[in-house]
């Protein structure tokens, strides 16, 4: 079975500090994988996506960078942060198909990384 | 673009009170409708996915049904652990978009 992991939980990071964070999936190869961050009362938004390593689509432009260094490697960065930045950021993965139907569509969400920044 | 929207916002029901979640949408070519549950501080946890209308899905208390423009999620006879967000979104290409959620609370 497929397991999607991500570290570190929570973090509490300064104004200005980069940040790092990191997803990994396991049981599964060539995933579609995504990165989300969810605000209080608000839906999930789409900050970036990738279909392979290195291949790397942004949503939003923003304060954030993605990379994926290997096949189920994510990594969500910033030199900076911001105040903005904030939020809860989820990591998904989804098998490797962009066709209309069946199980290839589904994402699978990550436990979640809780980010304050003061 | 696309938008999700989810009723409603919170629903308090008590032990074995039935009811139902909206969620209506806005896409120019659906291609899956896709329910999720929340727990707090948790990511979403896949429960659904409808692609036609007329299409139903069912898991224990859990029943999500679609028609053109929308999708019911229904709740019968819950349970103090049904209590959590559940999050709607509708896949448009390889993008889903998110409605807001709404939060459910079962008491005892």
């Amino acid at each position: 079975s497929q397991t999607i992991h991500q570290w570190p939980a929570t973090l509490v990071q300064p104004v200005g500090s980069p940040l790092s964070l990191e997803c990994t999936v396991e049981g599964t190869s060539n995933p579609n994988l995504y990165w989300y961050r969810q605000a209080a009362g608000r839906g999930l938004q789409l900050l970036f996506y990738s279909v392979g390593i290195g291949q790397i689509s942004s949503e939003v432009p923003q304060n954030l960078s993605a990379s994926r260094p290997q096949d189920r490697q994510f990594i969500l960065s910033s030199k900076k942060l911001l105040l903005s930045d904030s939020g809860f950021y989820l990591c998904a993965w989804s098998r490797s198909s962009f066709t209309s139907g069946g199980p290839g569509d589904t994402q699978y969400f990550g436990p979640g990384t809780r980010l304050t920044v003061l | 673009e696309d938008q999700v929207t989810q009723s409603p916002e919170a629903l308090r029901l008590q032990e074995g009170e039935s009811s139902s979640l909206n969620c209506s949408y806005t896409v120019s070519g659906l291609r899956g409708l896709f329910w999720y549950r929340q727990d707090p501080g948790k990511g979403p946890e896949f429960l659904f996915t409808l692609y036609s209308a007329g299409e139903e899905k069912e898991k224990e208390r859990l029943k999500a049904t679609l028609t053109k423009k929308e999708s019911f999620l229904h709740i019968t006879a819950p349970k103090p652990e049904d209590s959590a967000t559940y999050l709607c979104a509708v896949r448009d290409d390889y993008k889903l978009s998110f409605g807001a959620g709404t939060t459910v609370t079962v008491r005892a």
